[in-house]
């Protein structure tokens, strides 16, 4: 069974001051990944997604995250992160198998960013 | 705009009760989602359908049920089988097809128990 594990469950951080928020996957032939945010009270939203190609992805609001095959890791990076990221992070997984298209979630981790 | 509609937005259920929550897209979009979130637990799928009056159980369906009569809508029962209901509720869908098309996602329903 596929598992995504999110290293952290909380990372707080300074305004300005730059953040990992770490994500390990399962490894399979095919691989397909993708991180979501959500703000209090609300859905989830697409960051960035890694299909194929370049290891390094980058999504909006200046967020970016490194595919490494050989660590299987798809870690999410900012270099410089402002109060409005306060917010809950999702790193995802596809199953590789069948074609539901169905994701693999892990726990999350909340971001705090503080003045 | 196109988007994803979860109702209500925060729902009370007494003891014994089944409910039903709401989810309507107007994205013509194939595919349906289910998940349940849990502080701490990320989300879970509870059901998905791929096309209309189709659908298959998620890694946690026991309690709940779903129906998809109209390619724009995918309700969600829980029942009073679900014995620990109180949780966020999200709704989900995504065209069918490549990997490109990712998984657009409604606001929520919260759940809470009486």
């Amino acid at each position: 069974a596929q598992s995504v594990t999110q290293l952290d469950s909380q990372v707080p951080v300074f305004e300005e001051a730059p953040v990992e928020l770490r994500c390990n996957y399962s490894s399979s032939v095919s691989v397909y990944l993708f991180w979501y945010v959500q703000y209090p009270n609300q859905g989830l939203q697409l960051l960035l997604k890694y299909l194929s190609g370049s290891t390094l992805v980058k999504g909006i609001n200046g967020f970016e995250a490194e595919f490494n095959k050989s660590q299987t890791s798809f870690h999410l990076r900012k270099p410089s992160v402002h109060i409005s990221d306060t917010a809950e992070y999702f790193c995802a997984q596809i199953n590789s198998g069948g074609s539901n298209y169905k994701l693999t979630f892990g726990k999350g981790t909340l971001l705090t960013v503080n003045p | 705009d196109g988007g994803i509609t979860q109702s209500p937005k925060y729902l009370f259920r007494k003891e014994g009760q089944n409910v039903t929550l709401s989810c309507e897209q107007n994205l013509n979009h194939d595919a349906m989602y289910w998940y349940r979130q849990d502080p701490g637990q990320g989300l879970r799928l509870i059901y998905y359908s791929q096309i209309v009056n189709d659908f298959q159980k998620g890694d946690i369906a026991e309690g709940y049920s779903v129906s998809r009569e109209k390619k724009e809508s995918f309700p969600l029962t829980v029942t009073s089988a679900q014995k620990n209901p109180t949780a966020f509720y999200l709704c989900a869908s995504r065209s069918r097809g490549t990997l490109q098309r990712p998984q657009h996602f409604g606001d929520g329903t919260r759940l809470s128990i009486l």
